[in-house]
């Protein structure tokens, strides 16, 4: 199956500072790649769908000047964390859509774990 | 929007035993997916399955598209299935949603 590899798996930093995360495709080109916020226990919710060479397109009530995405190219997108707090403490994931095999099938990286002390 | 609804929510088996996982949604699809996400957070894909069955060693999986329906099936469990199962399907206008998960755990 097609890889996502996201950096860092692991981030701690300070209230005020901002997080940039990257989520890259190894070995396929994915035109559009998803965001993910998942809180202790519950389910993935979309933040956004970042599509190359344009704008991402926010879900409802997910800030965009707070949460920026951009997908200069077709194998990496990246999420950065603006001012963070410590409620943006969360685990967020990445996908993308694999069309090796026509299908448009979701290849999700391993997760990056912020806390923000 | 569209709604996807897993059952059960929690599933407490001893190795062995077989289980029958549930996602219903409320709306057509262009596709749906089972993944199950292991301790450490990390998303594995099982099946791409927008209809029909298809079967991986001991899990297999059945899409009812024409009734909204996808099950997921474990024979034999292993404590190392444990873990949580996720059904997400892509909607019409290219979004994935999510299932809130059944939480798996398989007791030795």
């Amino acid at each position: 199956g097609a890889v996502v590899s996201q950096h860092p798996s692991w981030v701690i930093c300070k209230s005020g500072t901002s997080v940039k995360i990257e989520c890259r495709s190894l070995d396929f080109q994915a035109t559009t790649m998803f965001w993910y916020r998942q809180f202790p226990k519950q389910s993935l919710m979309l933040m956004a769908t970042s599509n190359e060479g344009s704008k991402a397109t926010y879900e409802q009530g997910v800030e965009k000047d707070k949460f920026l995405i951009n997908h200069a190219s077709l194998t990496l997108s990246t999420l950065t964390v603006t001012s963070a707090h410590p409620e943006d403490s969360s685990f967020y994931i990445c996908s993308a859509q694999s069309w090796q095999e026509n299908t448009g099938e979701l290849f999700f990286g391993e997760g990056s774990r912020l806390t923000v002390l | 929007g569209i709604q996807v609804e897993q059952s059960p929510p929690d599933l407490i088996l001893q190795e062995g035993a077989n289980s029958t996982l549930r996602c219903n949604f409320s709306d057509s699809v262009n596709n749906l997916q089972w993944f199950h996400q292991n301790p450490w957070g990390q998303l594995i894909n099982l099946f791409y399955i927008p209809s029909g069955t298809k079967q991986n060693g001991r899990l297999s999986a059945t899409t009812v598209a024409t009734e909204r329906y996808s099950l997921l099936y474990i024979s034999s469990s292993q404590t190392t299935d444990s873990g949580v199962y996720f059904c997400a399907v892509e909607t019409r206008d290219d979004k994935i949603i999510f299932g809130k998960g059944t939480r798996l755990h398989i007791l030795p």
